[in-house]
């Protein structure tokens, strides 16, 4: 079966600091992989997704980047945190194996940043 | 632009009291709408996929309904553990991209 682990569970970081958010998928092969980031009331927004090595689409300009080395793996960065970066980042797998456009995303527990 | 919006945004139910929550979206060419529920400090756990209008999905005390137009939720003789956040999220033709609503927070009491 598939999973998706993404870590930490929780950090706080200071303003200006980088930052560095892993998600990695095991059990499936070539998935599409997004990260999207979740405010209080605002529902989920679409940061960034990728749907191959190195091939990564950004919807958000901001000062968060997001690289895939590795087939499985995606990585939200930043070089220096903002305070309004605070929130809930969830990273997310899609199927390509089936449908692709059916598949729904399956998500990790997510990482709640807060910046002080 | 694709776009989900979610009714109520907020809902309290005693147990054993159905109810419905909406989901209206626009979108060019609909390949997918989803149902999530979400439970706090958790990611959304997928609950349905409907593809076309007119298509019915059930789980346990949920169903799930699809028009051209909007989706429903429907919560049969809910249970305080039915208490979550329903997303609702879109997925167009032609694109990757998943496009979410801001969600329902159900509270279902005893």
């Amino acid at each position: 079966s598939q999973t998706i682990h993404q870590w930490p569970a929780t950090l706080v970081q200071p303003v200006g600091s980088p930052l560095s958010l892993e998600c990695t998928v095991e059990g499936t092969s070539n998935p599409n992989l997004y990260w999207y980031r979740q405010a209080a009331g605002r529902g989920l927004q679409l940061l960034f997704y990728s749907v191959g090595i190195g091939q990564i689409s950004s919807e958000v300009p901001q000062n968060l980047s997001a690289s895939r080395p590795q087939d499985r793996q995606f990585i939200l960065s930043s070089k220096k945190l903002l305070l309004s970066d605070s929130g809930f980042y969830l990273c997310a797998w899609g199927s390509r194996q089936a449908d692709p456009y059916n598949s729904p995303l399956h998500f990790g527990n997510g990482t709640r940043l807060t910046v002080t | 632009e694709d776009q989900v919006t979610q009714s109520p945004e907020a809902l309290r139910l005693q147990e054993g009291e159905s109810s419905s929550l909406n989901c209206s979206y626009t979108v060019s060419g609909l390949r997918g709408l989803f149902w999530y529920r979400q439970d706090p400090g958790k990611g959304p756990e997928f609950l349905f996929t409907l593809y076309s209008a007119g298509e019915e999905k059930e789980k346990e005390r949920l169903k799930a309904t699809l028009t051209k137009k909007e989706s429903f939720l429907h919560i049969t003789a809910p249970k305080p553990e039915d208490s979550a956040t329903y997303l609702c999220a879109v997925r167009g033709s032609g694109t990757y991209k998943y496009i979410f609503g801001t969600g329902t927070r159900l509270k279902v009491l005893a």
